[in-house]
């Protein structure tokens, strides 16, 4: 079975650019999230889907941040303009039906670097 | 709101030693508590779960209790190898409707021969 890919895994960028990172989750599954993980923190939620419709997007900074899974599979997050404090790496992880006992598979993350 | 807090790392431990990594929790409702590992180079990966209290996950020799009356769920190894180096999360998923994982900030372990 496929796993949940992620690219581009790295990425160096220069402060007020435009960055956009996609991602593949494991078919059939229904529920996509993106977390982003700062160097010695664990992974928070930015953004969950639901096919493609948006689940819980409380904690995406709406303002340089947006995401979409247009036809309920693959999706894209976007950041514009880039700030220093956004250099993490950007998780993109699925599930089969997003319920409380349900596994969360995850990529392997793009590294963002903003310089 | 939901939280979770997890041992400082990063931890060193000879082969064949005994590992506990603490974790409590806080959450609204009735979470499922969670163990993910990361091993170098690689993506977060289930390591073992438990939905409801008393109960016991296990895998690969680790195991984690349930306790809803500490709000805890220490993960334990008897005799740890170099092999399970990596960095171990602690998460629980709870909510209304939207169910996502909260994680702590992760204990990084060592295992030297």
């Amino acid at each position: 079975e496929a796993g949940v890919a992620q690219s581009p895994r790295y990425k160096i960028i220069e402060k007020r650019q435009s960055v956009a990172f996609w991602c593949n989750p494991i078919s059939g599954h229904a529920t996509l999230y993106w977390y982003q993980q700062i160097l010695g923190q664990g992974p928070k939620l930015l953004i969950q889907f639901q096919n493609n419709g948006v689940v819980d997007d409380s904690q995406l900074p709406k303002d340089r941040f947006s995401a979409e899974r247009l036809k309920g599979v693959d999706s894209t997050l976007k950041i514009q303009p880039a700030k220093l404090e956004d250099s993490a790496v950007y998780l993109c992880a699925s599930s089969f039906t997003g319920g409380r006992n349900t596994e969360a598979f995850f990529g392997q993350g793009t590294r963002l670097t903003v310089v | 709101g939901n939280s979770v807090t997890q041992m400082e790392g990063p931890v060193t431990l000879s082969e064949e030693a005994f590992l506990t990594i603490n974790c409590t929790y806080t959450a609204t409702g009735y979470p499922s508590l969670f163990w993910y590992v990361q091993y170098p180079g690689e993506g977060l990966q289930l390591l073992l779960k438990a939905t409801k209290a008393d109960d016991k996950g296990s895998n690969k020799g680790f195991e984690a209790t349930y306790r809803k009356e500490t709000t805890s769920f220490h993960l334990e190894k008897g005799s740890v190898q170099v092999s399970d180096s990596a960095v171990y999360f602690c998460a629980l998923s709870s909510g209304a409707g939207s169910y996502q994982l909260t994680f702590g900030k992760g204990t990084k372990l060592s295992v030297i021969p």
